[in-house]
């Protein structure tokens, strides 16, 4: 079974640049997570789509960053315009349904954001 | 507000060695734990979840218990190997939560050596 697809891997960029990451979920997983990883810290939830509608994104810093899913599939982060502080690994993650549900979430590889 | 904290934040111990990772959250009103490994450069893999209602869950060499009342939680790994070293994270969803977010700990970087 194919896993979490995520791009690009690495991406060097800018401040006040903008900057757009890919993930392609689990085939069949209706629910979509988008999270942030700095470097030693825990991931943080950005925002949770449950097929292509926004569960919660109470986290997610919405003067810059924005986060669309559209037909309930793929899925791309924004972040416009970049800050020093972004610099961190951008963790998608895909389950069946909703984690209450049991359901466990598989992660892909993040893209490692870099803000010069 | 649910935080959750690990200790340490490194490890590094010899092979062969039994070993505890510890993981404490300040809001006891959970619906589960989990314990997720990170190895450099790639995602995260859950290696167990516990329910709320459940005290521990074994898989092969690993053991996590659960004590709600004192928020807290261990990871137990048996005669730790060199490709055991990675980084080790606890996760919670709170109780109240009706979206199932994790509230992850900081993690902590287990170094076994040969």
């Amino acid at each position: 079974e194919a896993g979490v697809a995520q791009s690009p891997r690495y991406k060097i960029i800018e401040k006040r640049q903008s900057v757009a990451f890919w993930c392609n979920p689990i085939s069949g997983h209706a629910t979509l997570y988008w999270y942030q990883q700095i470097l030693g810290q825990g991931p943080k939830l950005l925002i949770q789509f449950q097929n292509n509608g926004v569960v919660d994104d109470s986290q997610l810093p919405k003067d810059r960053f924005s986060a669309e899913r559209l037909k309930g599939v793929d899925s791309t982060l924004k972040i416009q315009p970049a800050k020093l502080e972004d610099s961190a690994v951008y963790l998608c993650a895909s389950s069946l349904g909703r984690a209450l549900g049991g359901n466990i979430q598989y992660f892909g590889a993040g893209t490692r954001l870099s803000v010069l | 507000k649910q935080e959750v904290t690990q200790i340490p934040a490194a490890l590094s111990v010899p092979e062969g060695e039994n070993l505890v990772l510890n993981c404490s959250f300040t809001d006891s009103a959970i619906y589960n734990l989990q314990w997720f490994r990170q190895d450099p450069g790639k995602g995260l893999t859950s290696l167990l979840l516990i329910q709320s209602s459940q005290r521990e869950q074994t898989s092969g060499r690993l053991n996590a218990s659960l004590d709600k009342s004192s928020g807290r939680s261990t990871l137990y790994i048996a005669a730790s190997q060199p490709g055991d070293s990675a980084t080790y994270l606890c996760a919670v969803i709170h109780g109240s939560s009706n979206t199932g977010k994790l509230i992850f700990g900081q993690g902590t970087t287990l170094q076994v050596k040969p």
